[in-house]
């Protein structure tokens, strides 16, 4: 079965540009979340989506992130205008049940 | 606010030994709680889970809960020094499919 995929893997843009980040979940997995994890800290929902419809977007700052998932499968997550403490990583993970979250590699952003 | 804490370490555990890591957690509608095991530059990858007061075990891991005083811990029998990496305890509140709330992590390092 083949794992969450992510890309890219790498990003590094300067303040004010926007970036976007791309995820494939495990086939059939209804649930998909992004997580920020900023370097020393534990990972931070910020989405999460159960088919394509939103659950919980409470610590997504909405004025500059922005997410979709279409149909159910891919997401998408961006960052308009970025800036310099939006520099971390990506997480994007899926569950099937809402029990075991399995995540992606994850980008790897820096933001200058 | 939900909130987790864990003691960021290092942890520092001599090979062969008992590693003993411990989380505390704020919200007391938590229901499931987590153990993430991630290595340097790589994503989050479970461990275990808890749902109920007292033990679990799984292999050379033990997970224990104690809802009464809001406390979570993961033993590690037999340390290996491929058990050294960040250990990051989560909670969720839901009935599962909820997004989760991690601590910062414990650095643990198993000393050959």
């Amino acid at each position: 079965e083949a794992g969450v995929a992510q890309s890219p893997r790498y990003k590094i843009i300067e303040k004010r540009q926007s970036v976007a980040f791309w995820c494939n979940p495990i086939s059939g997995h209804a649930t998909l979340y992004w997580y920020q994890q900023i370097l020393g800290q534990g990972p931070k929902l910020l989405i999460q989506f159960q088919n394509n419809g939103v659950v919980d977007d409470s610590q997504l700052p909405k004025d500059r992130f922005s997410a979709e998932r279409l149909k159910g499968v891919d997401s998408t997550l961006k960052i308009q205008p970025a800036k310099l403490e939006d520099s971390a990583v990506y997480l994007c993970a899926s569950s099937l049940a809402g029990i075991e979250q399995y995540f992606g590699p994850g980008t790897r952003l820096t933001v200058t | 606010q939900k909130e987790v804490e864990q003691n960021s370490g290092p942890l520092s555990v001599p090979e062969g030994a008992i590693a003993s890591l411990n989380c505390t957690y704020s919200d007391r509608g938590s229901q499931s709680f987590f153990w993430y095991r991630q290595y340097s530059g790589k994503s989050p990858e479970l461990i275990m889970f808890i749902y109920s007061n007292g033990d679990k075990e799984d292999g050379r891991f033990t997970a224990q809960l104690n809802k009464a005083s809001q406390y979570v811990s993961l033993l590690i029998r037999d340390s290996q020094p491929s058990d050294s990496a960040t250990y990051l305890c989560a909670v969720n509140s839901g009935g599962g499919a909820d997004g989760l709330t991690f601590g910062k992590g414990t650095h643990l390092i198993i000393q050959p």
